[in-house]
């Protein structure tokens, strides 16, 4: 899998949209980017995951730039419950799911 | 859908006793699934790749005798931590993936072992 780097932390007003950003410069052409949340104490969540295109589902967007080195995942009217660690993973369509999960950042949306 | 359960949520024993940890996938069925433990404040650390009808493959570092898994049918994989110790105190998580669709895993909500 692709190293992936995020930052460590952000905080996001209530309402506002949070934007994620991941870098993954060394992502491969078949590396699929994913996405995960990981609220406190409890098993991780899947978001979504996206190739080339952008992909938007109910939960949040992502945006994969067209050299495919970076991505943002934007949770477009943050609540407090999406305060949460959210995990980039950058991983092989073969490799049936074994992910390599980084520090991920902790987003904290505030009231 | 895809919704993955494990059992016991949290769990204390004594040291030296032996701890099984289920994990069910509820309505699909996983040839796959994935051990991973997690300790306070750190990411998630892949332990082990269970197979179903064959042998876990192990990450390096992890000790096979002492993480026995079991993975008997698509939808239940057993994670049993023999002779615990207060160090294997962790978050033990389980994900299974579905299909053709194995990139994707699904989490279940993780077992809190403590060891005394």
């Amino acid at each position: 899998d692709a190293k992936t780097t995020q930052p460590p932390s952000m905080d996001c007003a209530e309402g506002r949209a949070a934007n994620l950003p991941c870098n993954h410069s060394t992502i491969s052409g078949n590396e699929y980017v994913y996405w995960y949340r990981q609220i406190h104490s409890q098993g991780p969540q899947y978001i979504i995951h996206g190739l080339k295109n952008n992909e938007t589902n109910e939960m949040a967007s992502l945006i994969i730039t067209e050299d495919r080195k970076s991505s943002t995942l934007i949770l477009p009217h943050a609540t407090l419950r999406d305060t949460a660690v959210y995990y980039c993973i950058a991983i092989l369509n073969t490799n049936a799911g074994k992910s390599t999960f980084g520090d991920g950042t902790t987003l904290t949306v505030k009231p | 859908g895809a919704v993955v359960s494990q059992h016991p949520s949290r769990v204390i024993c004594k040291s030296g006793t032996s701890v099984k940890i289920e994990c069910r996938s509820l309505d699909f069925q996983a040839t796959t699934m994935f051990w991973y433990r997690q300790f306070p404040k750190k990411s998630l650390m892949l332990m082990a790749t269970s197979n179903e009808g064959s042998k876990a493959t192990y990450e390096q570092g992890v000790e096979k005798d002492k993480f026995l898994i079991n993975h008997a049918s698509l939808t239940l994989s057993t994670l049993t931590v023999t002779s615990a110790h207060p160090e294997d105190s962790s978050f033990y998580i389980c994900s299974a993936s579905i299909g053709d669709r194995q990139e994707t895993q699904y989490f279940g909500p993780g077992t809190r072992l403590l060891v005394l």
